[in-house]
């Protein structure tokens, strides 16, 4: 039964302190998409990428989130400095790409910044 | 103006009632559309997508495509209390998908 993995599934952290989420993505997916869900704003996509690379990712805050894939089985979400306006779930999802993409979801990360 | 737009609800019916969770969206272009449903932590999962104007029914789930009026409806028919969620509309316009807040639904036993 393939599905989308991310780790830690809950994280609590200080302010100011480096969080790492990592997504692995359904085996032969070539899409990645992060999203943030907050109960105020919904779900927010913060980066997309097609085959590793980054396609969009104009929903991040520049200065303190990054995204990568260093390969197709590992994407990763990166904030440092953390702060507590980021407390929210993380989620990652993959697809085969496409206008009529179906994208499936991690089960997600909750992130607290205390 | 909001790309995706859903009411937020509660919509609450009773159990076995018919369900109808509509969804507005602004890029005349878009292509694809889809229902996701999200229990209460937990993540969003696909129920499904509907590409031409018309009807597409799977089960007990109806969606519907009104790309003149550029709404997508999800009807739920003999709802059950395990169908209360929050339901996500997202559409695609050929680049990236936006979601719209979702409804939440209750559905009464």
């Amino acid at each position: 039964d393939a599905r989308v993995t991310q780790t830690p599934r809950h994280k609590v952290t200080e302010m100011g302190q480096e969080v790492t989420m990592r997504c692995q993505p359904i085996l032969g997916h070539n899409t990645v998409f992060w999203y943030r869900q907050t109960m105020m704003q919904g779900l927010e996509l913060l980066a997309y990428f097609r085959n590793r690379a980054p396609l969009d990712d104009s929903g991040m805050p520049k200065d303190r989130f990054s995204a990568e894939m260093p390969d197709a089985t590992l994407a990763t979400l990166k904030i440092q400095p953390s702060e507590p306006r980021d407390s929210a779930v993380y989620f990652c999802a993959s697809g085969q790409g496409g206008s009529t993409d179906t994208q499936y979801f991690g089960p997600g990360t909750r992130l607290t910044v205390l | 103006q909001k790309e995706v737009e859903q009411n937020s609800g509660p919509l609450s019916v009773p159990e076995g009632a018919i369900a109808s969770l509509n969804c507005t969206y602004s890029d005349r272009g878009s292509q694809s559309f889809f229902w996701y449903r999200q229990y209460s932590g937990k993540s969003p999962e696909l129920i499904m997508f509907i590409y031409s104007n018309g009807d597409k029914e799977d089960g007990r789930f109806t969606a519907q495509l009104n790309k003149a009026s550029q709404y997508v409806s999800l009807l739920i028919r003999d709802s059950q209390p395990s169908d209360s969620a929050t339901y996500l509309c997202a559409v695609n316009g050929g680049f990236k998908t936006i979601f719209g807040a979702g409804t939440r639904l209750f559905v009464k036993a």
